[in-house]
């Protein structure tokens, strides 16, 4: 079974320009989860998807990041424009409905703001 | 919110020693899920072990272990004869059923296998 896959691996782009990062959860997994990982630090949530639905989007900033799961299968999330600050690896994850179940993770996206 | 603590930032542990990376949690409710997490150097986050609240008994994996406290609200790691591959950072995680799939996350810590 393949795991949740995520594009690009690394992404180097000059502040103010858009960078777009794309994951595929694995099959049949309706949570679906971005993070945000600075180095040496813990995940910490920026949106959730339940299916289609962010259900949790509090931890987003909206002025310049934007996130779509239009069919309730693979997501985008955007940021337009980067800041120095964006520099971080963005993690995706996803998981099934059960009560006790585990999230499953992608290799992640290493994004440099230059 | 839930808030997970990770009180050790770095931990180091000779080969084939034991050694244990401590969490805390601060939480009201009774039913919940914890998990340890291992992240090794610029690879993907894998689950090491989980926990379900409402069991008494430890959970165990391999060289894996955890000591649940849950009136203390500890769930620490006990690594077995460490390996120089369980170099990592480690997190642990609580999940609560009550916010459906919201996962907290502790700051991690860093652990070094000195062969």
């Amino acid at each position: 079974e393949a795991g949740v896959v995520q594009s690009p691996r690394y992404k180097i782009i000059e502040k103010k320009q858009p960078v777009a990062f794309w994951c595929n959860p694995i099959s049949g997994h309706n949570t679906l989860y971005w993070y945000l990982q600075n180095l040496g630090q813990g995940p910490e949530l920026l949106i959730r998807y339940e299916n289609e639905e962010a259900v949790d989007d509090s931890q987003l900033p909206k002025d310049r990041f934007s996130a779509e799961r239009l069919k309730g299968v693979d997501s985008t999330l955007k940021i337009q424009p980067a800041e120095l600050g964006d520099s971080a690896v963005y993690l995706c994850a996803s998981s099934s409905q059960g009560r006790n179940n585990e999230q499953f993770f992608g290799p992640g996206t290493r994004l440099t703001v230059l | 919110a839930q808030t997970v603590t990770q009180s050790q930032p770095e931990m180091s542990v000779q080969e084939a020693e034991t050694v244990t990376l401590s969490c805390t949690y601060d939480t009201s409710e009774s039913d919940y899920y914890l998990f340890w997490y291992k992240q090794p150097p610029s690879r993907q986050m894998i689950l090491v072990i989980r926990q379900e609240a409402y069991k008494q008994q430890n959970a165990t994996e391999n060289r894996f272990s955890v000591n649940f406290q849950k009136a203390a609200k500890s769930f620490s790691l006990k690594i077995s004869d460490s390996q120089l591959g369980d170099a990592a950072m480690y997190f642990c995680a609580y999940r609560s059923p009550n916010t459906g799939n919201q996962f907290y996350f502790g700051t991690g810590t860093s652990l070094t296998v000195i062969p």
